[in-house]
């Protein structure tokens, strides 16, 4: 079975320095790994997605995110935070099959940006 | 622009009474599905549609019904049999067989009973 684990309920760093949320994942086959972001009452937007391509995933807003097998980890990082990141960031996992792609969710990780 | 409108944006709901969110899309996706969300968890996956006249129940499905006669369409009706029905409510869409597209939200509905 599938599943994904966000390690911090919140992070706070301050505006300028680097963001690292962190993201474990378990999958009995090689996944499909997104994070999204949702700002205060928004719905939620794709920031990057991972599918077997380069390990190394560039995403919208500066953001990036690594695919690291060994250690069944799918980091979002960047290098400076800026006050509009200030959101909360979910980790996602795609479940199997080729037509049933439901999402498996992660708790979510606040980011709080401190000026 | 194509999207994904979902409307009310803020539902009131009296205790008993059934409720129903509107979910439309534009994109021509063939996959719909709803979610809630509440503090401090993921989302959960209440129903979900590939098809047109064809939907099928997510985790938490019980006190919720849906219909899809419409491709653009997949409305979400909130029963009374749902006891804590508060929550934020999200719409997404995804063209069939394009999954590592991910998914296309609506700016959800906020529900709360009085």
């Amino acid at each position: 079975a599938q599943s994904v684990t966000q390690l911090d309920s919140h992070v706070s760093v301050s505006e300028g320095t680097p963001v690292l949320l962190r993201c474990n994942y378990s999958s009995s086959y090689s996944p499909s790994l997104f994070w999204y972001v949702q700002h205060p009452n928004k719905g939620l937007q794709l920031l990057l997605k991972y599918t077997s391509a380069a390990t190394l995933v560039k995403g919208i807003n500066g953001f990036e995110a690594e695919f690291k097998k060994s250690e069944t980890s799918f980091h979002l990082t960047k290098p400076s935070a800026h006050m509009s990141d200030a959101a909360e960031y979910f980790c996602v996992v795609r479940g199997p099959g080729d037509s049933n792609y439901q999402l498996i969710w992660g708790a979510g990780t606040k980011l709080i940006i401190k000026p | 622009d194509g999207g994904i409108t979902q409307s009310p944006k803020y539902l009131f709901r009296k205790e008993g009474q059934n409720v129903t969110l509107s979910c439309e899309q534009n994109l021509n996706h063939d996959a719909m599905y709803w979610y809630r969300q509440d503090p401090g968890q993921g989302l959960r996956l209440i129903y979900y549609s590939q098809i047109v006249n064809d939907f099928q129940k997510g985790d938490i499905a019980e006190g919720y019904s849906v219909s899809r006669e419409k491709k653009e369409s997949f409305p979400l009706t909130v029963t009374s049999a749902q006891k804590n029905p508060t929550a934020f409510y999200l719409c997404a869409s995804a063209k069939q067989g394009h999954p590592n597209y991910g998914y296309t939200f609506g700016s959800g509905t906020r529900l709360t009973v009085v």
